[in-house]
């Protein structure tokens, strides 16, 4: 109940498509979900969160859309560069952002 | 910015040894937090601390580790008696207040020979 399924594992997109990873998760407590982004040798770097209170939360060209129903959220990187690519992390918490519990990642290459 | 800084950047160690993991947490966050990340691997909880003392902590988490916040801006992860098994990235995490994301440093490899 504690995991968090995410997709694809990698994702290859040309420079400027859309980048799209899908993440699912089944305990009905989490109330924070948070996307993360990490360069070989960084530690993640908060991207974008939403909480389940609104169905899509846009900042620039990241957007996350949430389906509380069907326990889904995702992130929708519109006009994607060569600078994008790394591994994004999805992300679920719950009673007020304690500790998360991440999904596998997915590695992202964006082709110039 | 502030920054979570952590270190050393790389920390190589024989097996059965006690490594001590360094973080310096943003100035004004009160809660801390520890993660690992094996290599190609997802990120895990370790422990989190609140208050000067452990809130929640993983099953990873055995007797082997404890976190210290020693003074009024370090907070250390200590592994009593390394394993092969305990290589990976470290990394350690701050935030805040209560509904607060939490801010990642740069992480430490352990290397345990």
């Amino acid at each position: 109940q504690q995991q968090v399924k995410q997709s694809p594992q990698s994702l290859i997109v040309q420079k400027g498509g859309i980048s799209i990873i899908n993440c699912a998760y089944e305990n009905t407590a989490f109330d924070y979900f948070p996307w993360y982004q990490q360069f070989p040798g960084k530690g993640p770097a908060l991207l974008i969160a939403i909480r389940p209170d609104v169905s899509e939360k846009k900042e620039g060209r990241f957007t996350i859309s949430f389906n509380k129903s069907a326990k889904q959220f995702s992130l929708h990187i519109m006009d994607s560069q060569p600078g994008d690519s790394a591994t994004y992390f999805c992300a679920a918490s719950s009673n007020y952002g304690q500790n998360f519990v991440f999904g596998p990642g997915t590695r992202l290459s964006v082709l110039p | 910015e502030p920054e979570v800084t952590q270190t050393p950047s790389h920390q190589v160690t024989q097996m059965g040894q006690e490594v001590i993991l360094r973080c310096v947490p943003i100035s004004n966050h009160l809660y801390f937090y520890w993660y690992r990340q094996i290599l190609g691997q997802k990120v895990e909880f370790l422990v989190s601390f609140y208050n000067n003392e452990i809130s929640e902590k993983s099953e990873i988490f055995d007797d082997q580790f404890s976190v210290e916040r020693p003074d009024g801006s370090n907070f250390t992860l200590k592994i009593r008696s390394t394993k092969l098994e305990d290589s990976a990235m470290y990394f350690c995490a701050s935030k805040p207040g209560a509904g607060d994301t939490q801010y990642f440093g740069p992480g430490t490899r352990l290397t345990v020979l």
